[in-house]
């Protein structure tokens, strides 16, 4: 079975540093497409961010360009995301997703992880 | 720019059947989709891969009730013999270049 587990979240204060990791089993890790999506409490699905298998391709909202950086170590099957100059609108349950395992084309969500809630507050 | 619209809210009685839609109101009309379910206090929940001809593909253990179609540049998801358990929250999402947009989501309320 696919699993993906996020870890790392924590209560942090404004203007500083957070690393979400994401431990996948149940598929060929190198060989999907992963995504970070965000939820703030009560709202709504925010992407976040992508990144090809080979780490080729490499994309950001707008709203974390420049502050956050994705990447990924294919010998661990993981995924990570470095979030700098953290502000209080970047508080939200962040889950780690990939395509599904029958289906690996395109950056659509086909496997959530349980998410991991980062908070951002003095 | 990709930009999917889905109306805020839908209620249906139990039993019944209900249809929500996702629009591409910004963005070529042949793009596939892909729904999720969230459930009150859960996680999201993959339901299906949508394409513009309206095949899809549904997510592990998604049962028959759910199904998706297509027409133009709205796209549709359909629960048949509504469930207690099948209000939730509805989200459609989209990819293109360098962007993944999801839906503003559909609060369904099951009567």
């Amino acid at each position: 079975d696919v699993q993906l587990v996020e870890s790392g979240g924590d209560l942090v204060k404004p203007g500083g540093s957070l690393r979400l990791s994401c431990a996948a089993s149940g598929f060929t890790f190198s060989s999907y497409t992963m995504n970070w999506v965000r939820q703030v409490p009560g709202k709504g699905l925010e992407w976040v961010s992508s990144i090809s298998g080979s780490s080729t391709f490499i994309y950001y909202a707008d709203s974390v360009k420049g502050r956050f950086t994705i990447s990924r170590d294919n010998a661990k099957n993981s995924l990570y995301l470095q979030m700098n100059s953290l502000r209080a609108e970047d508080t939200a349950v962040y889950y780690c997703t990939s395509p599904h395992y029958s289906d690996s084309s395109g950056y659509y969500s086909g496997h959530w992880g349980q998410g991991t809630l980062v908070t951002v507050s003095s | 720019q990709l930009v999917l619209t889905q109306s805020p809210s839908a209620s249906a009685s139990l039993g019944a059947s209900v249809k929500l839609t996702c629009t591409l109101t910004s963005g070529p009309s042949t793009y596939t989709i892909a729904w999720h379910q969230q459930q009150p206090e859960k996680g999201p929940r993959y339901l299906m891969k949508l394409n513009n001809d309206g095949s899809h593909t549904k997510g592990d253990g998604i049962p028959d009730r759910f199904s998706g179609s297509s027409s133009g540049a709205e796209r549709y998801l359909t629960i048949s013999s509504l469930q207690s358990e099948d209000e939730a929250d509805y989200y459609c999402q989209t990819w293109g270049p360098g962007l993944v947009v999801f839906g503003g989501g559909t609060k369904l309320t099951v009567l």
